[in-house]
């Protein structure tokens, strides 16, 4: 079985550029979550979709992040314009059932951004 | 709101020791914890999980953890510890609300000599 599929891997830009990062989930997976995780601390929840809906979005800073998550397959996160604290890994991950945290979360490698 | 703690920032351990990673949780309830693990360059993988009855989980690698409710704890161990086991190690807990979402700790880094 395919597992979480990221790209690109990295990624450095200029701060005030923007940046776009991509996730495919594993196939028939009905929640796709994407965490960003700065160096040294612990994954922290973005935006969480059940299908193509959002459920959670409530930890994303909407001035300059957006995401969508077309046909509820694929989804996008995109940064702009991008700050120097946006330096971070970015993680997508999706899970197979109701779209409860209890549900086993399958992460893929990330995307590590560098933003100077 | 839901929490955990992960007092150990590093640890270093020889090849064939024991190992035990500390995680402390604040949760009102029955709280729903898991241990994952990040290898360098790798996404996240899960453990073990604990949503209820025995308090010893057994997961994958060899690993295991035990739900301590007076403790407000969920430590994992590992009898005998592999070089390939080099990794950082993240508790996690569920917490409820509007959507239920998973709560990282901060991570432990293990190192492990040989």
């Amino acid at each position: 079985e395919a597992g979480v599929a990221q790209s690109p891997r990295y990624k450095i830009i200029e701060k005030r550029q923007s940046v776009a990062f991509w996730c495919n989930p594993i196939s028939g997976h009905a929640t796709l979550y994407w965490y960003q995780q700065i160096l040294g601390q612990g994954p922290k929840l973005l935006i969480q979709f059940q299908n193509n809906g959002v459920v959670d979005d409530s930890q994303l800073p909407k001035d300059r992040f957006s995401a969508e998550r077309l046909k509820g397959v694929d989804s996008t996160l995109k940064i702009q314009p991008a700050k120097l604290e946006d330096s971070a890994v970015y993680l997508c991950a999706s899970s197979f059932f109701s779209g409860s945290a209890t549900d086993t979360q399958y992460f893929g490698p990330g995307t590590r951004l560098t933003v100077l | 709101a839901q929490s955990v703690t992960q007092p150990d920032i590093h640890i270093t351990v020889s090849e064939g020791a024991s190992l035990e990673l500390r995680c402390n949780y604040s949760y009102g309830a029955t709280p729903y914890l898991f241990w994952y693990v990040q290898s360098p360059g790798q996404g996240l993988q899960l453990l073990l999980k604990y949503f209820s009855g025995d308090t010893l989980v057994q997961g994958i690698k060899g690993f295991e953890a035990e739900f301590k409710r007076s403790q407000s704890s969920f430590n994992l161990r590992k009898p005998s510890v592999h070089w390939s086991d080099a990794a950082e190690y993240f508790c996690a807990v569920v917490t409820t609300g509007t959507a239920s979402k998973l709560t990282f700790g901060t991570g432990t880094r293990l190192q492990v000599t040989l």
